[in-house]
């Protein structure tokens, strides 16, 4: 069936340093969503992408839809402490099923 | 406008028995879906509800169930419930386009965190 995975599982971090999450689905999206869950929190979106090739950015954040429209990308330049927490990709397929990623977690330390 | 809203927010129950979970969507949202979120498998799809007809459908036993109602509220039922239910339980709301279900942004609510004892 259909997957969607993320690499790595975790990664700890010193402050300052950069961070970047990976995203492969086993089918084409139709469009690749990022979203935020901090600690004891839900998921917040973050962006979406909807064009092959697409590269968008947000501050210290930059991400990317690759060009099959089957992975994606989340560089986080000079982390913070408030980058905590556990990002996912998700994005829905060409029959709209919506699929999550399995997640990245990230801890920051000061 | 107001966020999703779901009730209740904690829930303990013991094996056997059955659960029925609710969840109000932002105004104006048609579509509403279902996540279980364990530690060990990440947020797993349930189902999806848009203008009361389920869409969509997770790998998940029977025991799950929803519905969807003419306000687009939603609630989940899961019966003859298992030590292995424990989870975060999330909804997720989405707009539409011109009537059209996008698969734009999900708006989630803050979850039911469901306990099985």
């Amino acid at each position: 069936g259909q997957q969607v995975m993320q690499i790595p599982q975790y990664q700890h971090v010193q402050e300052g340093e950069d961070f970047t999450t990976y995203c492969n689905s086993s089918t084409t999206l139709s469009n690749i969503q990022w979203y935020k869950q901090r600690p004891g929190g839900h998921p917040v979106f973050l962006i979406q992408l909807v064009k092959s090739g697409e590269v968008k950015k947000q501050k210290r954040l930059t991400f990317q839809f690759g060009e099959a429209k089957k992975n994606s990308s989340l560089h986080i330049t000079a982390t913070q402490t408030t980058d905590v927490g556990t990002y996912f990709c998700a994005g829905p397929d060409n029959f709209n099923k919506f699929y999550f990623g399995s997640g990245t977690k990230l801890n920051v330390k000061p | 406008k107001a966020g999703v809203t779901q009730t209740p927010r904690y829930l303990i129950k013991t094996r056997g028995q059955q659960v029925t979970l609710s969840c109000s969507p932002i105004s104006g949202h048609r579509s509403v879906s279902w996540y279980q979120q364990t530690p060990g498998q990440g947020l797993q799809f349930l189902f999806e509800y848009f203008s009361e007809t389920q869409r969509n459908k997770g790998n998940f036993p029977g025991r799950f169930s929803g519905r969807q109602f003419s306000n687009s509220r939603s609630e989940m039922n899961v019966s003859t419930l298992e030590l292995g239910d424990s989870a975060l339980y999330l909804c997720a709301s989405s707009g539409t386009s011109g009537g059209v279900l996008t698969y734009n942004e999900q708006f989630f609510g803050p979850g039911t965190r469901l306990t099985v004892l």
